[in-house]
């Protein structure tokens, strides 16, 4: 069965300091993955997605990046945190298959604090 | 531009009471629908969809029904019970290759014993 690992659960850090999120898929080859952020009272927004190693489409302009350096693992990161990063970060994947798109399937979850 | 708009939460019902949540969308051509739910520390979770109108989702007591005419994708329960708390989202699917969803806000859901 397929699964999805998120790491850390938590994160508190400081303004101006780096960020790498991680994301890795198992039980399914190459399934498109995803990054969206729920901010305090809103709904989730998609940050990047991805359909395949080194291939990143950004949604929305920001102060973070994705990459995809193998087929199950999706990268978020940053050079320098901001205050409005905050927020909960999840990661998603789903697979195309004979025309048809599975549902998404979320990890559990990254909330950092941005301080 | 394509859009979900979700009824203001929090919601607060007691145990065995109707559930309705609101959703309606604004779209170009014919999405599929969603809603997930999101337990508490949790990530999201697909509790039903919908491909296309007049498509019946239904998982768990819960049951949305796609309806063109008035673009919208309600949400709703015979009798809910306490562990129906959560946060729900309403969700319409982009297009193809990469599933990109577009999320409504949320609704916040508290079932009191």
């Amino acid at each position: 069965s397929q699964t999805i690992h998120q790491w850390p659960a938590t994160l508190v850090q400081p303004v101006g300091s780096p960020l790498s999120l991680e994301c890795t898929v198992e039980g399914t080859s190459n399934p498109n993955l995803y990054w969206y952020r729920q901010a305090a009272g809103r709904g989730l927004q998609l940050l990047f997605y991805s359909v395949g190693i080194g291939q990143i489409s950004s949604e929305v302009p920001q102060n973070l990046s994705a990459s995809r350096p193998q087929d199950r693992q999706f990268i978020l990161s940053s050079k320098k945190l901001l205050l409005s990063d905050s927020g909960f970060y999840l990661c998603a994947w789903s697979v195309f298959t004979a025309g048809v798109n599975s549902p998404l399937h979320f990890g559990n979850g990254t909330r950092l604090t941005v301080t | 531009g394509n859009s979900v708009t979700q009824m203001e939460g929090p919601v607060t019902l007691s145990e065995e009471a109707f559930l309705t949540i609101n959703c309606t969308y604004t779209a170009t051509g014919y999405p599929s629908l969603f809603w997930y739910v999101q337990y508490p520390g949790e990530g999201l979770q697909l509790l039903l969809k919908a491909t296309k109108a007049d498509d019946k989702g239904s998982n768990k007591g819960f049951e949305a029904t796609y309806r063109k005419e008035t673009t919208s994708f309600h949400l709703e329960k015979g009798s809910v019970q306490v562990s129906d708390s959560a946060v729900y989202f309403c969700a319409l699917s982009r297009i193809q290759g990469a599933q990109k969803l577009v999320f409504g806000q949320g609704t916040r859901l508290t079932i009191n014993p």
